[in-house]
């Protein structure tokens, strides 16, 4: 079963402005964490951001930042200040428990391709 | 700090032939996963191994398989490949599977069935 979903299959965006990509995820796991990670045309995952689900705060790293509601079990992406170099697909993702518990198993969402207009 | 490497980053097989991909992480990380990434699926979690031992599998057939080295270099080995094996093969190393372990990537191997 999908435990992330990015509704979003494209988006664009005008240089320099604000954009938000989505992400839910379905877990029954107090525990657990969320990742963004970046994926430019060369193929290389590049991390972004984390978020604890015992994190109070949302997280910020720079232009990124994660808008954290666990009550609706979403971790939107916000890039503010939009550049050219932004344009790449994005991937949203969780650590949760495996089976034996010890063990933070990393599955993806099915990302979102980010177009930054000049 | 040198960062994952994957060898080969292309490659294409006939049908039916098999191949195997190589992953050396990051020095000191334990941890190796693979994944597959296709347009259709996304990615798609293949198997983590660590400390040389496969800790965790995706529901892939039993024509995919990995190991692990002492060096925790990592191979994987796809048998009697079919046209839908075609896809980008990512290798993420980490020191170990925590709910906050940051993953790195390598850049891929894409391989092509024809």
């Amino acid at each position: 079963a999908q435990k992330i979903t990015q509704t979003q299959p494209g988006m664009f965006v005008q240089e320099k402005e604000a954009v938000t990509l989505d992400c839910t995820y379905d877990t029954s796991d107090q525990s657990y964490g969320l990742f963004w990670y970046k994926q430019p045309s060369s193929g290389e995952m590049i991390f972004l951001i984390y978020q604890g689900s015992y994190d109070e705060q949302n997280a910020t790293e720079g232009r990124y930042s994660l808008n954290f509601q666990k009550a609706r079990k979403s971790a939107n992406l916000v890039i503010s200040a939009s550049q050219l170099g932004d344009s790449a697909m994005y991937f949203c993702a969780m650590r949760r428990p495996d089976s034996g518990g010890s063990n933070y198993k990393l599955t993806f969402g099915k990302g979102t391709l980010l177009t930054v207009n000049p | 700090k040198a960062g994952v490497t994957q060898t080969p980053r292309y490659l294409i097989k006939t049908r039916g032939q098999q191949v195997t991909l190589s992953c050396s992480p990051i020095s000191g990380h334990r941890s190796v996963s693979w994944y597959q990434q296709t347009p259709g699926q996304g990615l798609q979690f293949l198997f983590e191994y660590f400390s040389e031992t496969q800790r965790n599998k995706g529901n892939f057939p039993g024509r995919f398989s990995g190991r692990q080295f002492s060096n925790s270099r990592s191979e994987m080995n796809v048998s009697t490949l079919e046209l839908g094996d075609s896809a980008l093969y990512l290798c993420a190393s980490s020191l170990g599977s925590g709910k906050r372990t940051e993953a790195f990537f390598g850049q891929g191997t894409r391989l092509t069935v024809v």
